[in-house]
């Protein structure tokens, strides 16, 4: 069965204290990971697309990489203002569907 | 160039009711998908609309439908609402598909009495 875990749950930082979440899937075939930022009261904003293992993405603090079985998200030197839940979603190549994992509530202290 | 559009922002209905949800996608973008987000169970795919045809589809009652217009803009529809339909409606809209980056609303938040 299709299955997308994060962890951990919930995550306190304080600022400039890297560390990295974890997105662990179990899927037929992978179409597509998708790493997404949620503030409250909004809708999810994409970050990064991961196609094949061994792929990086970076942006800013953030930077993705992605095995054959899980994904991180590492978080340099976090500001507060990177305070979010962040949110990984998988597509299985059989099935087209798209999973969301739970997210990690991550809250970077000043 | 402006984002994902979800209408209404708030809505409360009662148990037994029917309620239908409107999402404006991205200028250009074909594909509008459509989640329901609660506390206990996450983020959850309902449907996947392009070229005005359901392409892909959640485990989802009946209750739950939708459509897409040929401008692209999509309805959801719920009947018979039930108590546990209270959540955050979410749609999401890509150029081509949901293998591609999705670009979201903030959502419609639904509450049943």
């Amino acid at each position: 069965e299709d299955q997308v875990t994060q962890s951990p749950e919930a995550l306190r930082l304080q600022e400039g204290e890297s560390s990295s979440l974890n997105c662990s899937y179990t899927v037929s075939g992978l179409r597509g990971l998708f790493w997404y930022r949620q503030d409250p009261g909004k809708g999810p904003e994409f970050l990064f697309t991961l196609y094949s293992a061994g792929e990086e993405k970076e942006k800013e603090r953030l930077k993705a990489t992605l095995t054959k079985k899980e994904s991180f998200l590492h978080i340099t030197a976090p500001k507060p203002e990177d305070s979010a839940t962040y949110l990984c979603a998988v597509q299985d190549t059989g099935t087209y569907k798209y999973i969301f994992g739970t997210g990690t509530r991550l809250k970077v202290l000043a | 160039k402006a984002g994902v559009t979800q209408t209404p922002r708030y809505l409360i209905k009662t148990r037994g009711q029917q309620v239908t949800l409107s999402c404006s996608p991205i200028s250009g973008h074909r594909s509008v998908s459509w989640y329901q987000q609660t506390p206990g169970q996450g983020l959850q795919f309902l449907f996947e609309y392009f070229s005005e045809t359901q392409r892909n589809k959640g485990n989802f009652p009946g209750r739950f439908s939708g459509r897409q217009f040929s401008n692209s803009r999509s309805e959801m529809n719920v009947s018979t609402l039930e108590l546990g339909d209270s959540a955050l409606y979410l749609c999401a809209s890509s150029p081509q598909g949901m293998d591609q980056p999705q670009h979201f609303g903030d959502g419609t938040r639904l509450s049943i009495l």
